[in-house]
């Protein structure tokens, strides 16, 4: 079966700081890969996804960026962080060429002070 | 480009009495149509999809939807709630075509079950 890993849990950073949370995908190859932000009231707004090693693609401009080192991984990082990059992180995949159902993991929650 | 509305952001209904939760897409084209349950903390759970054929699809929970094209609507329905299905709810929709696929979701809906 297959099963999707997002850590660390929780994070509190000051502003400034550097980033990176990290997403893993076990039982599957060649998934799709998408990270979303989650802020109270607005839904999911998607950040990046990616259907192959390497291949990045970025929904908004922001101070976020994303990479896919191994088929299975994906990492979400900023250089410096900003108050406005607090909430809730979510990595999910989905199968390729199939009906958009998206598995999510457990979530990242960011507070920036 | 799709679009997701679900216009109200909490719903509070007492314990044993049935919901609707709605959902109102804009496509020019057809869409998959998918709602996700979100317990406090967690990432979000497939509830049930619609993908073609019957209107009415059941999920798990004893949740339903009806796909309904004239109104664009999938409204998302239990007869009777329990306190344990306080949760937010998203309805999603994404294109069925090959290759990526962009899932866009509305901006959730927050069941609270009164007991």
């Amino acid at each position: 079966s297959q099963t999707i890993h997002q850590w660390p849990a929780t994070l509190v950073q000051p502003v400034g700081s550097p980033l990176s949370l990290e997403c893993t995908v076990e039982g599957t190859s060649n998934p799709n890969l998408y990270w979303y932000r989650q802020a109270a009231g607005r839904g999911l707004q998607l950040l990046f996804y990616s259907v192959g090693i390497g291949q990045i693609s970025s929904e908004v401009p922001q101070n976020l960026s994303a990479s896919r080192p191994q088929d299975r991984q994906f990492i979400l990082s900023s250089k410096k962080l900003l108050l406005s990059d607090s909430g809730f992180y979510l990595c999910a995949w989905r199968w390729t060429g199939a009906t958009g159902e998206l598995f999510f993991g457990e979530g990242s929650r960011l507070t920036v002070l | 480009a799709q679009s997701v509305t679900q216009l109200d952001s909490q719903v509070p209904v007492f314990e044993e009495a049935p919901v609707e939760l709605r959902c109102n897409y804009s496509s020019s084209v057809s869409v998959y149509l998918f709602w996700y349950v979100q317990y406090p903390n967690q990432g979000l759970q497939l509830l049930l999809k619609y993908l073609s054929g019957s209107t009415l699809v059941k999920g798990i929970n004893g949740f339903e939807a009806e796909f309904n094209k004239s109104q664009t609507s999938f409204h998302l329905r239990k007869p009777s709630v329990h306190i344990s299905d306080t949760a937010e709810y998203f309805c999603a929709v994404s294109l069925p075509s090959g290759g990526y696929q962009k899932v866009t979701f509305g901006t959730g809906t927050k069941l609270q079950v009164i007991p």
